[in-house]
């Protein structure tokens, strides 16, 4: 079947502009994870859906990010005025339930912030 | 605060080599531990993990050696190939949570 699919693939935006970011995770998966690759930084948690709640959103860096997901499926996370220290890779991943589960990935979004 | 710290952060091992890379965790709470592999403009995938119940576990080439009581392990790629050339990122977590730390990543490069 079809893997975790994420888009745009990239997206370039102005400073201050908000954006949307989509995840559409393996049917039947329903958890859902967003991590930041940023260069040299690994990769940061930000938030995890368990069906459309989020239990854990502790890795949020700010009140300008912001996640939901519908239907147990879809998610979108959301950057409101964006700034250059939000550039990075932002992926996606979903898995059957808990974390010793397999997580699968998205191939991300490359979000460049000018 | 890295829960979860990998070192080197970039490796180059020559073709047919073993290539090593360690991690060493803080939260004795962490009860799995997985390894993925990220090729580059690709999400990265489970390579393979471990339970701190066994102290090695081995697919193919690719074997994780694990110190409880150290809390560290590592990840070694016997034979390595430029194939297996990637980032590799070790993780942490525990049982039912669902939050993965993840290690800042090692650069592998093999050369022919």
């Amino acid at each position: 079947g079809a893997g975790v699919s994420q888009s745009p693939s990239n997206k370039v935006t102005e400073k201050g502009k908000d954006v949307e970011l989509r995840c559409d995770p393996i049917s039947g998966h329903t958890a859902l994870y967003w991590y930041r690759q940023s260069l040299g930084q690994g990769l940061e948690f930000l938030i995890y859906f368990q069906g459309n709640s989020a239990p854990d959103k502790s890795g949020l860096p700010s009140d300008r990010f912001s996640a939901e997901r519908t239907g147990g499926s879809v998610s979108t996370l959301t950057i409101q005025r964006t700034q250059q220290e939000d550039s990075a890779v932002y992926l996606c991943a979903s898995s059957f339930g808990v974390a010793d589960n397999e997580q699968f990935f998205g191939p991300g979004t490359r979000l460049t912030v000018l | 605060q890295q829960q979860v710290k990998q070192s080197p952060q970039s490796l180059i091992v020559q073709k047919g080599g073993i290539s090593i890379i360690n991690c060493a965790y803080e939260n004795t709470a962490f009860d799995y531990f997985p390894w993925y592999q990220q090729f580059p403009g690709k999400g990265p995938a489970l390579l393979i993990a471990i339970r701190p119940d066994v102290s090695e576990k081995k697919e193919g080439r690719f074997t994780i050696s694990f110190n409880k009581s150290a809390k560290q392990f590592s990840l070694h790629i016997m034979d390595s190939q430029p194939g297996d050339s990637a980032t590799y990122f070790c993780a942490a977590t525990r049982g039912g949570y669902q939050k993965v730390t993840f290690g800042i990543g090692t650069k592998l490069q093999v050369i022919p």
